[in-house]
Formats: structure tokens, C-alpha cells, sequence
């Protein structure tokens, strides 16, 4: 079966710091990856997705950046944190087969910008 | 532009009583459209999706969800609520070959 993990699941980092979150996808192939952001406990705000290896797609301007070195690693940086990075993000993949499939998401990760 | 409307922000609900959350959208072409829950710090988790077919689509927990294509609406419905009912849920709607668009969210309480 598949699984998604996630980590850290809580980071704090002071403002102008970097910031690296990682995400893998086990028991599945050339999946589509997504990282998400909510802000507040409320919406989804999509941030990068990817649809092979070293293909990001940027969906909003902002100071995060995406890779993806294999075929089942995700990785959210930042060179240097905002206050406004604080927020819970989500990675996120489906199957291969173009990109309106369904969604499973892995656990989160908080990050609290202080 | 591709949308998904959650007009409700919170709704409450008794436990045992029946539950309609509320999700319009607007998109070009059919629509895959999909619920999702969220658990307080966890991650989201899928509840149901209609494709094509039965305008009825059932899924896990005891929710259903309604295709109405001329209203343009998929409201998620249970019969009977539980308290354990309690979360976050996300209408999200798949345009032709895009990422999922989500709604806001609307926040189910169940009281006992």
C-alpha cells in the first residue's frame, strides 16, 4: 500500500532563518507531488507541484522554492524565513495519471516563524 | 476561473440529527469533484468523490454526498451525526488536468 511521510512534524525557526521541509512517497511510482499551505486552520493554498523529477511547477511568487531530487522526494526550502511563512503545510501526491486526481496527504508540518 | 464555494463557515448540529454541509462550483467542462476531512494538527483525509455516474456517491463514515448539476452543487450529508463528526471539511473540485481547487473549509460541530 502507499504511504506518504512528512517531517518535521513542528519546527520553530527564528525570522531570516532557512528552512527545509521533506516529504516521500512510498509503494507507489511517478506520482504527481503537491505542497500545500493553511494559514489559520482554514484554507488550502497551493504552493508548488510537480509532476517528475526536477519539474516544479510554482503556483504563487514568494520567498519558498520546491524541488524534487527523486522520483518520491518533495522538498519545501526557504533561504530565509518571513514571519508570514508561519502556517501548516501539507505535502500531498496522486497517481501519475494526470494531475485532477485524488489527493492523499501526508500529516503535516507546522512551522511557527518567530 | 475554476471555484469551489463553502457558503458556511461553521455549522452545528445536534448529535443524531441529520448534517448538510453546503459546496457549489464553478468550472468548465464536468467536474471531478471531491470531500475531504480534517482532525485538529493532522492532515487531510478523503471522505468521498463523484466522477461520473449515480448523482448519489457514498463514502466513508456514513457520509453521501449529492451531484446536483444544474444547481452546480455537491453537498455532503450524513443521516444521523456523531459528536466524533467533529472536524474541518473541504470541498475540492479537479478541473481538466489541474491541481485540486479547494473551498474554505467549513467547521462541523456536533453537539451531544
Amino acid at each position: 500500500s502507499q504511504t506518504i511521510h512528512q517531517w518535521p512534524a513542528t519546527l520553530v525557526q527564528p525570522v531570516g532563518s532557512p528552512l527545509s521541509l521533506e516529504c516521500t512517497v512510498e509503494g507507489t511510482s511517478n506520482p504527481n507531488l503537491y505542497w500545500y499551505r493553511q494559514a489559520a486552520g482554514r484554507g488550502l493554498q497551493l504552493l508548488f507541484y510537480s509532476v517528475g523529477i526536477g519539474q516544479i511547477s510554482s503556483e504563487v511568487p514568494q520567498n519558498l522554492s520546491a524541488s524534487r531530487p527523486q522520483d518520491r522526494q518533495f522538498i519545501l526550502s526557504s533561504k530565509k524565513l518571513l514571519l508570514s511563512d508561519s502556517g501548516f503545510y501539507l505535502c500531498a501526491w496522486s497517481s501519475g495519471q494526470g494531475l485532477g486526481g485524488e489527493l492523499f496527504f501526508g500529516e503535516g508540518s507546522r512551522l511557527t516563524v518567530l | 476561473a475554476q471555484s469551489v464555494a463553502q457558503p458556511e463557515d461553521q455549522v452545528n448540529v445536534a448529535e443524531g440529527n441529520p448534517l448538510t454541509v453546503k459546496c457549489t462550483y464553478s468550472v468548465s467542462g464536468n467536474p471531478y469533484l471531491f470531500w475531504y476531512v480534517q482532525y485538529p494538527n493532522r492532515g487531510l483525509q478523503f471522505l468521498l468523490k463523484y466522477i461520473t455516474g449515480d448523482n448519489l456517491v457514498k463514502g466513508s463514515y456514513g457520509f453521501e454526498a449529492e451531484f446536483n448539476k444544474s444547481q452546480t452543487s455537491f453537498h455532503l450529508k450524513k443521516p444521523s451525526a456523531l459528536v466524533s463528526d467533529s472536524a474541518l471539511y473541504f470541498c475540492a473540485v479537479s478541473p481538466l488536468n489541474t491541481p485540486l481547487v479547494f473551498g474554505k473549509g467549513t467547521r462541523l460541530s456536533v453537539i451531544a
